[in-house]
């Protein structure tokens, strides 16, 4: 079966620091994965998508950015983080070109202070 | 875009007491419509979804009804429970092969 990983699973950093969360998924293969975030309270904020390694579409500008360098593994970096970037991060994964369903990992907690 | 609206943004009903979420869609293009439960802390969880094939699905105390006609899809919990208090959302995928777009949320409280 398949399974999602996300680390760390909490992080506090301070504002202008670097930030690096890392997401693999186990048990399949060319998955699309998906980065989100999600502000206390708020809906859910797709950020960044990938359907194959090396090919990231971007949904909302901002500081951040995302990289594949592997079929299962999906990273979400900044290198200043800001205040208004604290939230829970979550990945999520789905298979195929019209499967939909999307199944998410643990989340990362992030705090900027 | 896809544009998803949920209604209520917050819903509080007595244990036992049924619930119905709703959500509109614009996009007619994807026959597919997931609904997700998020309990306080935890990642979302899928819980049940329909495919415009047919108009209504069962699993149990919950139930995905579809009207294609009004381009709009909802969410029924019957006899409530406790553990059923968490923030649900819908999701359409619209014209995309990749994306889901999420309502806004529905935080659902179930007092015993």
């Amino acid at each position: 079966s398949q399974t999602i990983h996300q680390w760390p699973a909490t992080l506090v950093q301070p504002v202008g620091s670097p930030l690096s969360l890392e997401c693999t998924v186990e048990g399949t293969s060319n998955p699309n994965l998906y980065w989100y975030r999600q502000a206390a309270g708020r809906g859910l904020q797709l950020l960044f998508y990938s359907v194959g390694i090396g090919q990231i579409s971007s949904e909302v500008p901002q500081n951040l950015s995302a990289s594949r360098p592997q079929d299962r593994q999906f990273i979400l970096s900044s290198k200043k983080l800001l205040l208004s970037d604290s939230g829970f991060y979550l990945c999520a994964w789905s298979i195929g070109l019209v499967s939909y369903e999307q199944y998410f990992g643990p989340g990362t907690r992030l705090t900027v202070t | 875009g896809e544009n998803v609206e949920q209604h209520p943004s917050t819903l509080s009903v007595q244990e036992g007491d049924s619930a119905v979420i709703k959500c509109t869609y614009s996009d007619s293009a994807s026959n597919y419509f997931p609904w997700y439960k998020q309990e306080l802390g935890k990642r979302p969880q899928l819980i049940i979804d329909i495919r415009s094939n047919v108009g209504e699905k069962k699993d149990q105390r919950i139930a995905v009804t579809l009207n294609k006609t009004a381009k709009h899809f909802s969410l029924h919990i019957t006899e409530t429970q406790p553990e059923d208090s968490a923030v649900y959302f819908c999701a359409h995928p619209g014209g995309s092969n990749y994306k889901l777009t999420f309502g806004k949320g529905t935080l659902l409280t179930v007092n015993p």
